[in-house]
């Protein structure tokens, strides 16, 4: 079955910490997505990447397809990073994408 | 650019009732899609296309219609409301390359309550 855990599910922090979000998944991608959802609702794309690793900013993502993971990291962490952070990923002969259930961030001043 | 537009933004329906979901891009994107969002899941895939005439069922068609008779509009079809499908409702689309899905832009979504 094709699948997407992220974890963890909920993070507190304190501004200015560093901030990792995992994701992992069970079968072979084409590509794998992260995604931001504000607190409005909105959702926005951050990051598309098969292989190595993506900077924008303060926030960067890394993908290791041996093992089948990926992390997405916050630098410097700021009190508008709160969001909901998603995964998705677009399996290997399969032209849609799968979800993982997004990890709640906060970041407290 | 407008990019990805849903209307309506809200809806309440009464059981058995029916309605269309509206979605529209400007952004010449053959690929579009239909999630549902409920608390506790993750976004879920309902219907998708890759380009106009074509279409596709996600991990959840069932109680949904689509069709695809231009590239810019992606209408989506509540045939008879459930409570079951209360939700918010995000319509995404972009480019389509072959098997890989590329980087989407989503709408602002439409809250959807069936009573």
């Amino acid at each position: 079955k094709n699948e997407v855990e992220q974890s963890p599910q909920n993070l507190t922090a304190q501004e200015g910490e560093f901030i990792t979000i995992n994701c992992s998944y069970s079968v072979g991608i084409s590509a794998l997505h992260w995604l931001q959802q504000h607190p409005g609702g909105g959702i926005v794309s951050l990051f598309m990447l098969s292989s190595g690793k993506k900077k924008h900013g303060r926030l960067i993502a890394t993908i290791n397809v041996q093992e089948k993971h990926s992390s997405l990291h916050i630098t410097a962490s700021h009190p508008r990073d709160s969001a909901v952070y998603i995964c998705a990923v677009g399996f290997q002969g399969a032209q849609k994408l799968v979800f993982g259930q997004g990890t709640r961030l906060t970041i407290n001043p | 650019n407008a990019g990805v537009t849903q209307t309506p933004k809200f809806q309440v329906l009464k059981t058995g009732q029916s309605m269309t979901l509206q979605c529209a891009q400007d952004m010449n994107h053959e690929y579009m899609s239909w999630y549902r969002q409920d608390p506790g899941m993750g976004l879920r895939l309902i219907h998708y296309s890759v380009g106009a005439g074509i279409t596709d069922q996600g991990e959840v068609p069932n109680g949904y219609n689509v069709s695809r008779s231009t590239t810019e509009d992606f209408p989506l079809r509540l045939l008879s409301a459930a409570p079951s499908q209360t939700s918010v409702y995000f319509c995404a689309s972009s480019l389509n390359r072959g098997p890989t899905v590329y980087e989407q832009y989503f709408g602002p979504g439409t809250r959807l309550t069936v009573t």
